[in-house]
């Protein structure tokens, strides 16, 4: 089955630990994005890869971090975790962008 | 950051009510994606608009692409409770790799 996969779903963790959110698509596409949506301020852009070794940052990158080691696999790292980065997050994929994008499940995160 | 905003933001129909929601820009799209999102998943991709006045038809559902490409709209016809959902439109500006999402309308269908 196509899919995106993150991991873990939900997570609760302290301020400061570090952390890193998986993602990974068996779609062979070249692009691949993270987002999180908060209440109030729907899906914002954190960062995108337009193939491997290629990333770039979106609308809100700071306090994360990401890489593109190999086409299949995106993760979101979060060096030091603090409360304002509580929030829901997406991994989306896509051939090209512009036919739209296959999203995962979503990672739930609470920062305390 | 091109904005998107979506109208009306909350809708709550009956089942059978025909109803249409808006996606608005000031900003010129490449293309035209409009999403579900069901609560605790991910947005589901409905349907791509690419071509200025392109009219896509979905079963019941019927997305046209503004003239101009500044906007879209959505319209369900007959609903059912399984619409029920956040709808979500985005635009592409040509660099594909960024998507700017809409505020997006929740709606509820009930029987």
């Amino acid at each position: 089955e196509a899919q995106v996969t993150q991991n873990p779903r939900y997570l609760i963790t302290v301020t400061g630990k570090k952390l890193t959110v998986t993602c990974s698509q068996n779609m062979n596409h070249e692009y691949m994005s993270w987002y999180r949506q908060d209440p109030g301020l729907g899906l914002r852009q954190i960062y995108y890869s337009m193939n491997v070794e290629v990333t770039d940052k979106g609308d809100v990158p700071e306090g994360y971090k990401v890489s593109r080691k190999e086409k299949r696999n995106f993760p979101l790292i979060l060096e030091s975790p603090s409360p304002n980065q509580t929030s829901l997050y997406f991994c989306a994929s896509s051939l090209w962008g512009g036919n739209g994008y296959t999203f995962g499940s979503g990672t739930r995160l609470t920062v305390v | 950051t091109q904005l998107l905003e979506q109208s009306p933001q909350f809708l709550s129909i009956q089942e059978g009510e025909n109803l249409t929601v808006y996606c608005n820009s000031s900003s010129v799209f490449s293309s035209l994606q409009w999403y579900r999102q069901e609560p605790g998943e991910g947005p589901v991709l409905l349907v791509t608009v690419v071509t200025g006045g392109e009219v896509k038809k979905l079963k019941r559902l019927t997305f046209q692409f503004g003239d101009a490409r500044k906007d879209s709209s959505l319209h369900i016809t007959a609903a059912q409770p399984g619409d029920t959902g956040l709808y979500l439109c985005a635009g592409d500006t040509g660099t594909a790799s960024k998507l700017t999402f809409g505020t997006g309308t929740r709606l509820q269908v009930t029987l």
